[in-house]
Parts: structure tokens; sequence; C-alpha cells
């Protein structure tokens, strides 16, 4: 069964102060994994697909990177408004379903 | 861009009444989702339809059907609400099986 985790569970950071979430997978024949942004009561706002172990996409202070077991949502001196909750998920083998992580929320405070 | 919308962003309902979402997507997409997202539990998916009239259940399907009778429209019928079908509801759309898939603004729906 596919499983993704992500850690930490919620962050706290001060305005510029960079970090990293985590998103660690169990699949077998992984065919993406996508991170998504959600704000409160909102649905998940597409952000990065990554593909292939080794890849890299960036977005203003977000860079997503992915290897073999894990990939790594890099925020760069981060704003307020980057404060949200942070989803990761994962499509393996030729099947439609993709698995979401619970996610990480993000507090960034001025 | 992308635009998925869903019929209501909250509603009330009481035990045992049959509730109708509905999902309307613009990008001619191939592939609609439906998901329920409950704190702690994640994102979990219902039901999905990879082409018009065609469905297929997701892992947590009981309680709940789905219709797709043009390409563009995806509902989700919970035939006799209960008070555990709580939940915030979200509809998704990909264009193939590969890529990324685009969220609705979510539906919260409360049952009594």
């Amino acid at each position: 069964e596919d499983q993704v985790t992500q850690s930490p569970e919620a962050l706290r950071l001060q305005e510029g102060e960079s970090s990293s979430l985590n998103c660690s997978y169990t699949v077998s024949g992984l065919r993406g994994l996508f991170w998504y942004r959600q704000d409160p009561g909102k649905g998940p706002e597409f952000l990065f697909t990554l593909y292939s172990a080794g890849e890299e996409k960036e977005k203003e202070r977000l860079k997503a990177t992915l290897t073999k077991k894990e990939s790594f949502l890099h925020i760069t001196a981060p704003k307020p408004e980057d404060s949200a909750t942070y989803l990761c998920a994962v499509r393996a083998g030729g099947y439609q379903k993709v698995t979401f992580g619970t996610g990480t929320k993000l507090q960034v405070i001025p | 861009d992308v635009k998925v919308t869903q019929s209501s962003r909250y509603l009330v309902k009481r035990t045992g009444e049959k509730v109708f979402l509905e999902c309307v997507q613009d990008m001619d997409h191939e592939n609609m989702f439906w998901y329920r997202q409950d704190p702690g539990l994640g994102l979990r998916l219902i039901y999905f339809s990879y082409d018009v009239k065609m469905k297929e259940k997701g892992d947590i399907p009981e309680g709940y059907s789905v219709s797709r009778e043009k390409k563009e429209r995806f509902s989700l019928i919970l035939e006799s609400a209960s008070t555990n079908q709580t939940s915030m509801y979200l509809c998704a759309s990909s264009r193939d099986r590969v890529n990324e898939q685009f969220f609705g603004p979510g539906t919260r729906l409360t049952v009594l």
C-alpha cells in the first residue's frame, strides 16, 4: 500500500527564517509527486509536479526537490502570506489514484 | 487557468436527507474526482471518473454514489445523509492519468 508521511505536522517560523518541509513516500513505481498549498476553508492549490529523482522546481520563495525516498519543499526567507498548509501527494503505477499526506501547517510570524 | 466550481460553499442537511453536490470544470478534462477531507485523516478518495458515464470506487465509497452525464460535470450523491458524513468535500479534475489535479473551493457539509 502506498504511504505518504509529512513532517513536521506544524512549523512556526519568523519572517525571513528559511526552512524545509519533508515528504517521505513508500510506493511501487513513482509516476509523480505533487505539492499543493491549502489556505483555511479553501481547496488545495497546485504548486509543483516532480517526476524523477534529482528533479527540482522553483516558484518565488519555494523550491521542491525529489530523491528516491522523499521530497523537500524549501522555503527561503518566508513572508506571512506563505502561511498555509502544504500537502504532498504521490501517484504510483498505472493507476489513477493519488495518495495524499496529511500536510504540514506552516505559520510565518511577522 | 483551470477553473473548478462547486455548487455550494456551505450546506446544512438533516439525517436521512438525500444530498447532491455538484462540480463543474471548464477545461475539458477527462478525469474528475471527489474527496473528503477530515482533520488528521487528510484527503480520502471517494469516487473518480475517467470518462462520461464511467466511474470507479475510491477508498471510501460506502454511503455515496456519483453521476457523470456530461464531461464537464461530476455529481456526488449522499443517498441518505448521516452525521458521520459531516466533512469538507473537494472536487478535482485532471487532464489525464499523469498530470496534476486541480481542485474546487470545497463544500463544507454539516449533517445534523
